[in-house]
């Protein structure tokens, strides 16, 4: 089955930049999609088509994808970014959809 | 508001069934696909599946065949996931997504995400 690969954790200063990356095969072809989940809270949608930003959230982040790795940067992150992050793509087929493992973001 | 709300929590036996619900009000119903997405609790998202809301056609992620049914009723805007034969590993949160989805001006289709999301529904299956 396909699989995306993400650092399971990831620590930055407040002001500094965190960068999250996320490996999978079919990337080079297929949209990477991230997702923001903090503690209690539905998962919300934060970059889509590897580095678009739905309305409303904030552009200190962003995304690109290189190859077969995907990242989300967080430019001048805040105590207020810390969650949980997750990529989600599907396999080169796009009949299967995944999210990777995810990666908490402590700031 | 464009917004989905999911039935209550559930405490379940081992052997049970369950069906949780997940209505869509503020949208048309019938043109956005629903998905499923369960989590484990302290573990990560795991993409479940999901209907079409136009057609009724269910699809679903491999790992999610055989005691998972999606369905849907378009009269009362709502889609339900019913679990049967409950596990005591089928403790989880699920959620329901809409698809942020259309079509460009040259009928080609675009898919930008999973854009509003249920509240979740705690499953626990106990004995």
């Amino acid at each position: 089955s396909y699989e995306l690969t993400q650092p399971p954790s990831v620590s930055v200063s407040p002001g500094h930049t965190a960068r999250i990356t996320c490996s999978g095969d079919a990337l080079p072809k297929k949209y990477a999609y991230w997702y923001q989940q903090k503690p209690g809270q539905a998962p919300k949608l934060i970059i889509y088509e590897d580095k678009k930003r739905p309305s409303g959230i904030p552009e200190r982040f962003s995304g690109s994808s290189s190859g077969t790795v995907a990242t989300l940067t967080i430019s001048g992150a805040q105590v207020d970014d810390e969650g949980d992050y997750y990529c989600y793509s599907t396999d080169s087929s796009g009949k299967e959809e995944v999210f990777g493992g995810g990666t908490k973001l402590t700031v | 508001q464009v917004q989905l709300v999911q039935s209550g929590s559930e405490l379940k036996k081992p052997g049970a069934s369950v069906k949780v619900s997940c209505k869509a009000s503020g949208y048309s119903f019938t043109s956005s696909a629903i998905n499923w997405v369960r989590q484990v609790p302290g573990q990560g998202l795991e993409w479940m599946g999901w209907i079409n809301t136009d057609t009724g056609t269910p699809t679903y992620a491999r790992d999610f065949t055989g005691r998972f049914v999606f369905s849907m009723d378009t009269s009362v805007s709502t889609a339900y996931l019913q679990i049967s034969s409950l596990e005591v590993d089928d403790t989880a949160t699920y959620y329901c997504a809409k698809v942020w989805s259309g079509y460009y001006e040259d009928k080609t289709p675009y898919y930008y995400g999973l854009d509003v999301w249920g509240q979740g529904t705690t499953v626990t299956v106990s004995s």
